[in-house]
């Protein structure tokens, strides 16, 4: 089955710094990749996704890459603010016989003023 | 945006009791929910797949007899934790989506068993 891994695990930066969180994932089969923010007790909230036939998207602030030869993906957040201190996940999405999400382990973003 | 709503928020019970959570999609038809439970500082463990009208599909290690899902309607998934034990504990959180809309989280289950 897929496997993710995600690192960091911790990442501390400095406000106005820009961040950057890499994962990898194992199921070529897999073609749809979404982050998500996760603030301390909350729901994740879905921040930003790619699809495999993309390499490269954009939203304000936050940006996402996808290498699929090389089965890594990342994500890069640039001007951080203190607000953007949570806890960001990776996740890689499957549909061969059913939808199929899977996370990766997370990486805590400290983000000092 | 989307909404899923989760109920409830926080349980706590004794040792033995069986504890329903609801997981509701209040603007989009769900065809597939999904369940996951999350230890404290850790990621998300995908526990069973829930699609309307048929059978839940688990994960590997996770006891269909013991988590019980339900998924009656297009909007509606339960997860009946039976004869739950003080290893249950943990965050219990639930997801909807269909071909339409991505994974839309609920705000989550703390459930806590004396």
């Amino acid at each position: 089955g897929e496997n993710v891994e995600q690192h960091p695990s911790t990442l501390s930066v400095q406000e106005g710094d820009s961040a950057v969180i890499k994962c990898t994932y194992s199921d070529s089969a897999s073609n749809y990749f979404p982050w998500y923010k996760q603030e301390l007790g909350k729901r994740p909230q879905l921040i930003i996704d790619i699809r495999s036939n993309v390499g490269e998207k954009k939203d304000q602030r936050i940006a996402v890459t996808l290498n699929k030869t090389a089965k890594h993906f990342s994500l890069h957040i640039t001007e951080t603010q203190p607000e953007d201190s949570a806890v960001y996940f990776c996740a890689a999405s499957v549909n061969t016989g059913g939808f199929k999400t899977i996370f990766g382990a997370g990486t805590r973003l400290f983000v000092k003023a | 945006g989307a909404v899923v709503s989760q109920h409830p928020s926080r349980v706590i019970c004794k040792s033995g009791t069986s504890v329903k959570i609801e997981c509701r999609s209040l603007d989009f038809q769900a065809t597939t929910m999904f369940w996951y439970r999350q230890f404290p500082k850790q990621s998300l463990m995908l526990m069973a797949t829930s699609n309307e009208g048929s059978k839940a599909t688990y994960e590997q290690g996770v006891e269909k007899d013991k988590f019980l899902i339900n998924h009656a309607s297009l909007t509606l998934s339960t997860l009946t934790v039976t004869s739950a034990h003080p290893e249950d504990s943990s965050f219990y959180i639930c997801s909807a989506m269909n071909s339409n809309q991505p994974q839309h989280f609920g705000d989550g289950t703390r459930l806590s068993i004396l």
